[in-house]
């Protein structure tokens, strides 16, 4: 059974707007979140993360805000601009995990219209 | 510049054949990792190396073996496998434990595009 799920496989937002991106966790002893960003032919890169202790972490463009009592998270992109255009994986991890390990979404892919 | 490199970047291999996939770090990280990724399903983690010592193996198959000689670099030999193995195979390195603390972000290479037949 996924403990983190990504239920839209993709979206599509015009340029300019806003784009949304939602991961679902199951596990409550989750405590660190990323947000990693992949373009084709590429591996992952790191793009933002969270901590349990916030509901909230900004980085320019993108912000995740996370709800702990949900279980929630998402990812927000303001304005959208063509180069989002990527897939993007939620992960999470536990801090007593002495090996370290990312449990990840399936991903969505995001499709930023001009 | 990722500072994670992997070669080759496709190979193509028949079920009888051996081969290895080669992943180096230029970050100066403790952990190493392999992850398969199959078309639209999450990242599987393979194998974990903490200090060049494994500490994880997800269940893998025996027809996949990790090397990991020292902390810059990590291998994954491939025999007599299967085409369902056919997966975009990636490797990343973290941190680990440091003076700061434990961070999570990993940083992944570009990827090996393997293609059994």
């Amino acid at each position: 059974d996924q403990q983190v799920k990504q239920n839209s496989p993709s979206l599509s937002v015009q340029e300019g707007r806003i784009s949304i991106l939602n991961c679902d966790y199951t596990n409550s002893m989750f405590d660190y979140f990323l947000w990693y960003k992949k373009y084709p032919a590429e591996g992952p890169t790191f793009l933002i993360s969270i901590s349990s202790i916030k509901d909230k972490n900004e980085d320019g463009r993108f912000t995740v805000f996370l709800n702990k009592s949900a279980k929630h998270l998402s990812l927000h992109i303001v304005p959208s601009q063509p180069g989002d255009s990527a897939v993007y994986f939620c992960a999470a991890s536990e801090h007593m995990d002495s090996n370290y390990q990312l449990i990840w979404g399936a991903g969505t892919k995001l499709i930023i219209k001009p | 510049e990722t500072g994670v490199t992997q070669t080759p970047r496709h190979l193509v291999m028949g079920m009888t054949n051996k081969k290895s996939l080669k992943c180096e770090q230029h970050l100066g990280h403790n952990a190493m990792y392999w992850y398969k990724q199959s078309a639209k399903k999450p990242l599987e983690l393979m194998f974990v190396y903490n200090f060049k010592e494994q500490t994880e193996n997800n269940s893998v198959p025996s027809r996949f073996s990790p090397e990991c000689p020292n902390s810059s670099h990590l291998f994954l030999h491939l025999h007599t496998l299967q085409p369902e193995d056919s997966a975009l195979y990636l490797c990343a390195s973290s941190q680990g434990v440091g003076l700061g603390g434990v961070t999570y972000e990993q940083y992944f290479g570009p990827g090996t595009r393997l293609t059994v037949t």
